[in-house]
């Protein structure tokens, strides 16, 4: 069954404290990207992959950190997270729009 | 810059009605258009998508979009609607060259029995 598998579901943590979100997938496609959802603002792009060793920033990338060692792994890594970076986070994957979402990972930073 | 609007938040039917979730686009040259469902606690799903051909593209679970050039519009319709339809659904539209999907705020639909 196609996946995208982001962990963990929900997280809460203390401002300044490093964290990583994993994101996996088993489609085997190039493009894999991050998102934020906020209430009235919709998604927004953090990060994006169009290959291995190949990321660049998205629309709001300030604050967060991404790698791509390996075609089916995109973690999202926040080196300090703030209370502002509370939000729901989405990894995606897929070609020409035709997105598969992971399940999406709560933050809240305190 | 591209961009997609979808002017109401919340759009409430009865079980059984038609119902419609409006979106207007505004692209320079051809668009690449989209629509996502987000159920409770769910990621989003693909819905359909608009990239060229007949103005009335069907997809998933019943629903169906218009696509109108004059309009710069990008409905999605059904013709009943289920009580299991309520979710949130988002228009986008694709950028080709970067391959983002630029997200409208969306609607939250909510179908009464």
């Amino acid at each position: 069954e196609a996946q995208v598998t982001q962990n963990p579901r929900y997280l809460i943590t203390v401002t300044g404290k490093k964290l990583t979100v994993t994101c996996s997938q088993n489609m085997n496609h190039e493009y894999m990207s991050w998102y934020r959802q906020d209430p009235g603002l919709g998604l927004r792009q953090i990060y994006y992959s169009m290959n291995v060793e190949v990321t660049d920033k998205g629309d709001v990338p300030e604050g967060y950190k991404v790698s791509r060692k390996e075609k089916r792994n995109f973690p999202l890594i926040l080196e300090s997270p703030s209370p502002n970076q509370t939000s729901l986070y989405f990894c995606a994957t897929g070609q020409e729009g035709g997105y598969t979402f992971g399940s999406g990972t709560r933050l809240t930073v305190v | 810059a591209q961009s997609v609007a979808q002017p109401e938040d919340q759009v409430n039917v009865a079980e059984g009605n038609p119902l419609t979730v409006k979106c207007t686009y505004s692209v320079s040259g051809n668009p690449y258009l989209f629509w996502y469902v987000q159920y409770p606690n769910r990621g989003l799903q693909f819905l359909l998508k608009y990239i060229t051909g007949d103005n009335l593209v069907k997809g998933s679970y019943g629903f169906e979009a218009e696509f109108n050039k004059s309009q710069t519009s990008f409905h999605l319709k059904k013709p009943s609607a289920l009580v299991s339809d309520s979710a949130l659904y988002f228009c986008a539209v694709r950028d080709i060259n970067t391959d983002k999907l630029i997200f409208g705020t969306g609607t939250r639909l909510q179908v009464f029995p």
